[in-house]
């Protein structure tokens, strides 16, 4: 069955710092594959999708590359804020959407 | 606003009890889908509808049932609840089920079984 790994959390990092959240995944066919972004008390929200190989999907500086090879999905920011600290989930999707377990970012000033 | 709207946003039941989770979305999406959130697990999908009058089961189904009579409506029933079903449960739409435009999630209801 489809499936999806994510790196474990929490990744905590300081302002303006690199960020990188591995996701990799297994599926049938070719998925659509996004992240999802979760603030604390609210539920997910959409924050960049791809929906081909080569892909890039991009929101708020944040970036992923469908890359169908390595079956990966990974999730970068160049420069990160504390605003941006939240739970990040990555979701590939065929006929339904399977999630990661999230990586949790924190960061700090 | 349009979106996906759940309630309550919290509920705390004691074991054996049932309750219902409301969810509705006014998006005139034809697929709709229940998660649970717990620690460590990620979400998990409990049921799934592709259209009115149409359900099948997730990933975990036991203890839940699901109807949809309407495009807006998808509740989802805890018969007996029990401590393991303590939860943050959260619905979710989408046009299609391959949810090329991305899924729409409701805000969460937290539940609190004792």
């Amino acid at each position: 069955g489809n499936s999806v790994t994510q790196m474990e959390g929490p990744v905590t990092l300081s302002e303006e710092a690199f960020l990188t959240i591995n996701c990799t995944y297994t599926a049938t066919g070719y998925p659509s594959l996004f992240w999802y972004v979760q603030y604390p008390g609210e539920g997910l929200q959409l924050l960049l999708k791809a929906t081909k190989a080569d892909d890039k999907g991009s929101n708020k500086g944040f970036e992923a590359t469908y890359r169908k090879e390595t079956t990966s999905f990974h999730l970068e920011k160049g420069s990160v804020q504390v605003s941006d600290s939240a739970v990040y989930f990555c979701a590939p999707n065929t006929d339904k959407l399977i999630f990661g377990t999230g990586t949790r970012l924190q960061v700090f000033p | 606003n349009a979106g996906v709207t759940q309630t309550p946003k919290f509920q705390v039941l004691k074991t054996g009890q049932s309750m219902t989770l409301q969810c509705a979305q006014d998006m005139n999406h034809e697929y709709m889908s229940w998660y649970r959130q717990d620690p460590g697990m990620g979400l998990r999908l409990i049921h799934y509808s592709v259209g009115a009058g149409i359900t099948d089961q997730g990933e975990v189904p036991n203890g839940y049932n699901v109807s949809r009579s309407t495009t807006e409506d998808f509740p989802l029933r805890l018969l007996s609840a029990a401590p393991s079903q303590t939860s943050v449960y959260f619905c979710a739409s989408s046009y299609s089920g391959t949810g090329r435009y991305g899924y729409t999630f409701g805000s969460g209801t937290r539940l609190t079984v004792v």
